[in-house]
């Protein structure tokens, strides 16, 4: 199946500052998901986008599908202690949305 | 409230004993899927069920059974022909042919 290449694989920041991450898939996507895992926990739906060169925000996130609808960036800016988790994107691979796809994830430490 | 409920939280069993994770969901969603999450990798789709009585196999279906009886639930069965069946298992569902995925809290089994 299609993989997706999620980057960083982690990172280590200090409250406040903001934070970029990235995931890019070899074929088209016409939807990209990005979601946060909290440790021990399912992952939680943070913004969806539809189509290419939409930005969205949601609070302190921002998401953005690349215009050649290869890849995606997700912001988060000021960031807090409890933005710490796993970020992952996602995608469906197939045009009915059936099978999801998703990169191996950003783990995103804040230090206080 | 409107969700899904994966349960036990944590299961533990001894080798070569099937093993069967439950799934329910109240949002009144049509698909629902299985995910299996090992650290430091992505999710991996194992089976996907887009309406009662029928449901399609994911990338590693090997060694895992389901059965849709019920719009509400998707047990997934772990069989002893599942070489490495220790991992962390998520549910998930979604309205037919949307991308948008809405997860359980997961079920971490433990083979030993």
């Amino acid at each position: 199946g299609q993989q997706l290449n999620q980057s960083p694989q982690s990172m280590f920041i200090q409250e406040g500052e903001d934070v970029s991450m990235n995931c890019t898939s070899s074929s088209i996507f016409n939807t990209w998901l990005w979601y946060k895992q909290d440790p021990g926990e399912g992952p939680v739906l943070l913004i969806a986008l539809y189509k290419a060169g939409e930005l969205t925000s949601n609070g302190r996130l921002t998401a953005q599908f690349g215009i050649t609808r290869k890849d995606s960036f997700l912001n988060i800016s000021a960031s807090i202690p409890s933005d710490v988790g796993i970020y992952f994107c996602a995608g469906p691979s197939d045009p009915n949305n059936n099978d999801m796809r998703f990169g191996a994830g950003t783990r995103l430490t804040v230090k206080p | 409230d409107g969700g899904i409920t994966q349960s036990p939280k944590y299961l533990f069993r001894k080798e070569g004993q099937n093993v069967t994770l439950s799934c329910e969901q109240n949002l009144n969603h049509d698909a629902m899927y299985w995910y299996r999450q090992d650290p430091g990798q992505g999710l991996r789709l194992i089976y996907y069920s887009q309406i009662v009585n029928d449901f399609q196999k994911g990338d590693i279906a090997e060694g895992y059974s389901v059965s849709r009886e019920k719009k509400e639930s998707f047990p997934l069965t772990v069989t002893s022909a599942q070489k490495n069946p220790t991992a962390f298992y998520l549910c998930a569902s979604s309205i037919v042919n949307r991308a948008e995925a809405f997860f359980g809290q997961g079920t971490r089994l433990t083979v030993v």
